[in-house]
């Protein structure tokens, strides 16, 4: 059964270094999912991204955030100058069309 | 966009059927309720899906009433393993450019 990827499974980063977050979506899924869960809250929703454009982001992702589709199979998150409250499981979700949407494993990022 | 509202956690013996109640008083006509499970560090895995009446699959029975201002996910006979938090979306799967989750239901399933 095909499956969301994400890479690396944990990442930790010094505070104010750029990270970027990867995830293999599936393949003939059309829209792509950021989420972001801070340790014992809830999943919150980052950002949309469809036909290669932001659809929706929330007031979470903020200038210091960025998503890209550079290859038509990886999905990227970066962060450009991280902070100590960017520590959180990081998900990303992939969905074709009206189907629902499947989340990979996440990676958890550490910010020291 | 529709909020959801749902029990913050419930208690139930193995082999017991448990049903987790959300509410979504302001659902919009497009919009489709689905249930997600989380188990810790891992990320959602969908359970079911539907928009109106009773949608069932094998591993759960999801039922929404006419109005469906509410919506009620069914497990039956939970074993250990379905110990985890249970979320309730409610968005429209044609846009589908956002989703937010509600705080869930933590759920433990007692030997």
């Amino acid at each position: 059964e095909p499956e969301v990827t994400q890479t690396p499974s944990h990442q930790v980063t010094q505070m104010g270094q750029e990270v970027i977050l990867r995830c293999v979506p599936i393949s003939n899924h059309l829209y792509f999912y950021w989420y972001r869960q801070i340790l014992g809250q809830k999943v919150e929703f980052l950002v949309s991204f469809y036909n290669n454009e932001i659809s929706e982001k929330s007031e979470i992702f903020d200038d210091q955030f960025s998503v890209e589709r550079p290859d038509g199979s990886n999905f990227t998150l970066k962060i450009r100058s991280t902070k100590l409250e960017d520590s959180a499981m990081y998900f990303c979700a992939s969905r074709f069309s009206t189907d629902t949407q499947y989340f990979g494993p996440g990676t958890r990022l550490t910010v020291l | 966009l529709a909020k959801t509202t749902q029990p913050i956690s419930m208690d139930s013996y193995e082999g017991q059927e448990v049903n987790i109640t959300c509410s979504h008083n302001n659902i919009a006509t497009n919009d489709y309720i689905t249930w997600y499970q989380q188990f810790p560090s891992q990320g959602p895995r969908f359970i079911i899906q539907g928009y109106k009446t009773k949608v069932t699959n094998e591993v759960a029975s999801l039922f929404i009433p006419a109005d469906r201002k509410s919506s009620t996910l069914s497990l039956p006979r939970v074993s250990l393993s379905d110990t985890a938090v249970y979320y309730c979306l409610v968005g429209d799967m044609n846009t589908g450019n956002q989703f937010y989750f509600g705080t869930g239901t933590s759920l433990t399933v007692i030997p």
